[in-house]
């Protein structure tokens, strides 16, 4: 069974970096794309950016390149965002998610992780 | 603003049918697939369409996905609606090479 677990609720004060996880099993992690998704409070998707854990290959939206960093780690399967210098805006619900089909981005997001809560406030 | 335009919110009656418009405001809609996801509250985002007009497995035949050329436009119609189906349905297609969300639209079965 696929499955994508993110790591847990986080709470931040402004200024302060932070990583959260999400852990693919049940597939060939190297095989599959991970996405992130960011969902402000009431508010709608946002993609943030994807990458390729094979090689590490990895893409930004324009709206979040050198906000954030992307990365993963296929030793353990797992993929991170980052961030070094979180803001009050960064407070949102981050999901991670895999395309339906191997080696393409350009597939649709089929599974996804249970999303990771981070609040930023002093 | 993103390149894919939704209304808001649309409501209809149980047994009725609803569509759900996603216009593309720069390049064609057919230049790549659109998807459409469902997401309840305190729920992921779940396809309930695929490249167009594909349905997943799971998914009932009451969803299905078109894409009208001369609006530049994807629509999601959902019949015989259930009160189930109230949630959030966003669009989804590519830019390029970057993933792009529509603003979501709240469905209300009331």
């Amino acid at each position: 069974e696929v499955q994508l677990v993110q790591s847990g609720a986080e709470v931040k004060k402004p200024g302060e970096s932070l990583k959260i996880s999400c852990k693919g099993s049940g597939y060939s992690f190297t095989s599959y794309w991970i996405g992130w998704v960011r969902q402000m409070p009431g508010k709608g998707l946002e993609w943030m950016g994807i990458i390729y854990p094979g090689d590490s290959d990895t893409r930004y939206s324009p709206s979040f390149q050198g906000q954030v960093t992307i990365s993963a780690d296929k030793s353990i399967n797992t993929a991170y965002l980052q961030w070094n210098s979180l803001k009050a805006s960064d407070t949102a619900l981050y999901y991670c998610a895999r395309p339906r089909e191997a080696y393409t981005s350009s597939s649709h997001f089929d599974y996804w992780g249970q999303g990771t809560l981070v609040t930023v406030s002093s | 603003n993103s390149m894919l335009s939704q209304p808001h919110s649309v409501s209809e009656s149980p047994g009725k049918t609803v569509t759900i418009s996603c216009t593309r405001s720069s390049g064609s809609i057919v230049s790549n697939y659109v998807q459409w996801y469902q997401q309840r509250p305190g729920s992921a985002p779940t396809t309930v369409i695929y490249e167009d007009d594909q349905r997943p497995s799971g998914v009932s035949d009451r969803f299905s996905g078109s894409i009208d050329r001369s609006s530049n436009s994807a629509s999601l119609t959902i019949s015989g609606l259930k009160t189930e189906d109230e949630a959030e349905y966003y669009c989804q297609s590519y830019d390029s090479r970057n993933v792009v969300f529509g603003g979501g639209t709240k469905l209300t079965v009331l």
